[in-house]
């Protein structure tokens, strides 16, 4: 079965701290995407990355940064020196090539970045 | 711009009276999917379209339909809203139809009330 698990429901953290967002799959194909969201308070969902299942190379776009790792089936999002606007709730979210037909996305986590 | 478009953004309305949300995409996109959100469970997804004319239920079904005779455009119909479907709505869309490495663009979500 398909799952992905967010175990941190909400999280707080004062501005300009660093912040680590996990993320844990379950699949048994072998060939998948994970993807990350965010959902700021204005309520849409904003794509933004997205990493399959053969490349296990860690990835950085300016203060955001994502480790994943097959071996603990782990896909963590961090964000470096935390700003309010970061303050949001994100979702991790996989599909793979044996039932492309729909996105699994985890419960999501709340950010709250404090000034 | 490459948008989702749904509407209406806020919704209130009583048991029983039918409503139907749209959705509509600009950017000739094979794959449309409505998906609801609710605390604690993330996004789960109610129906799902490949193509004009191709529909299939997803996860969360019940009380819902869907049509697709154009590409652009998805909708939502609640023959009979009840008051366990108040939730948030995403209308997602998908370059193709079988790509599982292709991110959803989402929607600017509908939330509905029934009351």
């Amino acid at each position: 079965a398909q799952k992905v698990t967010q175990a941190q429901t909400e999280i707080s953290v004062v501005e300009k701290e660093d912040v680590t967002l996990d993320c844990v799959y379950e699949t048994r194909d072998t060939t998948y995407y994970l993807f990350w969201y965010k959902q700021p308070p204005s309520g849409e969902l904003v794509f933004l990355i997205r990493r399959n299942s053969f490349d296990e190379q860690n990835e950085i776009s300016g203060r955001y940064s994502w480790n994943f790792q097959k071996s603990t089936s782990s896909f963590n999002f961090t964000i470096t020196a935390s700003q309010v606007v970061d303050s949001a709730v994100y979702f991790c979210a996989l599909r793979f090539r044996g039932n492309f037909n729909k996105f699994y996305f985890g419960s999501g986590t709340k950010l709250n970045v404090k000034p | 711009e490459a948008q989702v478009t749904q509407n209406p953004r806020y919704l209130i309305t009583v048991t029983g009276k039918k409503l139907t949300v749209t959705c509509s995409q600009n950017m000739n996109h094979e794959y449309m999917s409505w998906y609801r959100q609710d605390p604690g469970l993330g996004l789960r997804q109610i129906y799902y379209s490949m193509n004009v004319e191709v529909t299939d239920k997803g996860d969360v079904p019940e009380g819902y339909k869907v049509s697709r005779k154009e590409k652009r455009n998805f909708p939502l119909i609640l023959e009979s809203p009840s008051p366990n479907q108040t939730s948030l709505y995403f209308c997602a869309s998908s370059r193709d139809s079988r790509a599982y490495n292709t991110e959803a663009f989402f929607g600017q979500g509908t939330r509905l009330t029934v009351v």
